[in-house]
């Protein structure tokens, strides 16, 4: 069975510093990563994904991820973040090797940004 | 906006009850994804349709059912509800079956549902 585990279920940081949201994934096979956002009000958006090839991926908004598959991780980070960016951040995991068709999510973490 | 509509946005029901929801999915999209998120959880899969048909359960009971249209909408049924099915449900549209991997998934608003 594929697991996420999101290490900081709440974060609070000042405009301009910088983030890193950590996410381990258990999985023995081959996989696909995401990270979502969910901004206040509104629906689950997709920031970043991992599907193959370089581990370091791009998202948007100014967001990376890093893949670390000895570590079975995919740490989110921005390196100077703003207000807007307070929201709800997802890891998620998608097995390819007979885990079935689901996302599988972390718990959250709740980013606050203060002015 | 992803295109993947939900309806109703607010529902409250009675434990016992029997409630329906609805999702149409972005043009060209023909998998459906059933999430359940309750408060300060993630987003647990519920299940899959794909042409119409279930591909792919996670671990919730039968009184949750699916249906798939021919025009890739779907429905989330729940029956004999429980105050334990209080919870944001979450559809998400893909092109394709997401086993096939390599494939994202676009969510909906949800509806948020209360059992009392």
């Amino acid at each position: 069975a594929q697991s996420v585990s999101q290490h900081n279920h709440h974060v609070i940081l000042s405009e301009a510093a910088s983030l890193e949201l950590g996410c381990n994934y258990s999985y023995g096979g081959t996989v696909n990563l995401f990270w979502y956002v969910q901004y206040p009000g509104q629906h689950l958006q997709l920031l970043l994904k991992y599907f193959s090839g370089d581990p370091l991926v791009k998202g948007i908004k100014g967001f990376e991820a890093e893949f670390i598959k000895s570590k079975f991780s995919f740490n989110l980070r921005k390196p100077s973040v703003q207000w807007s960016d307070t929201a709800e951040y997802f890891c998620a995991v998608r097995g390819l090797t007979g885990g079935g068709n689901k996302l599988t999510f972390g718990t959250g973490t709740q980013l606050k940004v203060e002015l | 906006e992803t295109g993947v509509t939900q309806s109703p946005t607010h529902l409250i029901k009675t434990r016992g009850q029997q409630v329906t929801l609805r999702c149409s999915s972005q043009s060209g999209h023909n998998t459906v994804s059933w999430y359940q998120q309750a408060l300060g959880q993630g987003p647990q899969f519920i299940f899959q349709y794909y042409r119409e048909e279930e591909n792919g359960r996670g671990n919730f009971p039968p009184r949750f059912s699916g249906l798939q249209f021919p025009n890739y909408s779907s429905e989330l049924n729940v029956n004999a509800l429980e105050l334990d099915d209080s919870a944001l449900y979450l559809c998400a549209s893909s092109l394709g079956p997401l086993q096939g991997g390599n494939t994202e998934a676009f969510f909906g608003q949800g509806t948020r549902l209360t059992v009392v």
